[in-house]
């Protein structure tokens, strides 16, 4: 499976937009790029998918660069709530088992 | 719906004890999956279980036995507890065709 890279840690204005960048430069053709968050210790949380297109929902959204060698997930107007580690994976679709949580970002949302 | 729901939330143990870890699920999941968190680290995948009446080891098995009881109940086995195996584990399911995977609330387990 590809290998995401990812910033170790990152701050945010509170009620500013949080740009969280991912590398995944090895990414495969049937590959999505999932985001999951885990706040304090909590089970991981899914925010977003994608394949190639941009995607939203309510939560964020997901920018996918052409040659799908990396991403960003937006948080458009981060709360103080939105503090949490960010894990950006790529995998085939609903293979969980093909889950590869890194590190992640820890997002420090700042009042 | 409880959802993902693992018990016990809290454990301590003596090196060489055993127990089990309880993940039961209400959300129809075909597959289901144990994980362990160490502190700074991401999730390491232990076993998975694609549906039910089978199980796979994933990345880090050693010291670990599952059981897919039935669909909604999928258990950890620790046989002989290690300071090692101190870690904050979480179970998951995911149903075929969805989006995304649930995850429970965590066992925090200390073997001293």
């Amino acid at each position: 499976d590809a290998k995401t890279t990812q910033p170790t840690s990152m701050d945010c204005a509170e009620g500013r937009a949080a740009n969280l960048p991912c590398n995944h430069s090895t990414i495969s053709g049937n590959e999505y790029v999932y985001w999951y968050r885990q706040i304090h210790s909590q089970g991981p949380q899914y925010i977003i998918h994608g394949l190639k297109n941009n995607e939203t929902n309510e939560m964020a959204s997901l920018i996918i660069t052409e040659d799908r060698k990396s991403s960003t997930l937006i948080l458009p107007h981060a709360t103080l709530r939105d503090t949490a580690v960010y894990y950006c994976i790529v995998s085939i679709h609903n293979y969980g088992q093909n889950f590869v949580f890194g590190p992640g970002t820890r997002l420090s949302v700042l009042p | 719906n409880a959802g993902v729901t693992q018990t016990p939330k809290f454990q301590v143990l003596k090196t060489g004890q055993s127990m089990t870890l309880q993940c039961a699920q209400d959300m129809n999941h075909n597959s289901m999956y144990w994980y362990r968190q160490d502190p700074g680290m991401g999730l390491r995948l232990i076993y998975y279980s694609a549906s039910e009446g089978t199980t796979d080891k994933g990345e880090v098995p050693n010291g670990y036995n599952v059981s897919r009881l039935n669909k909604r109940e999928f258990s950890l086995r620790l046989e002989s507890a290690a300071p090692s195996q101190t870690s904050v584990y979480f179970c998951a399911g995911e149903q075929i065709g969805a989006t995304e995977a649930f995850f429970g609330q965590g066992t925090r387990l200390t073997v001293v």
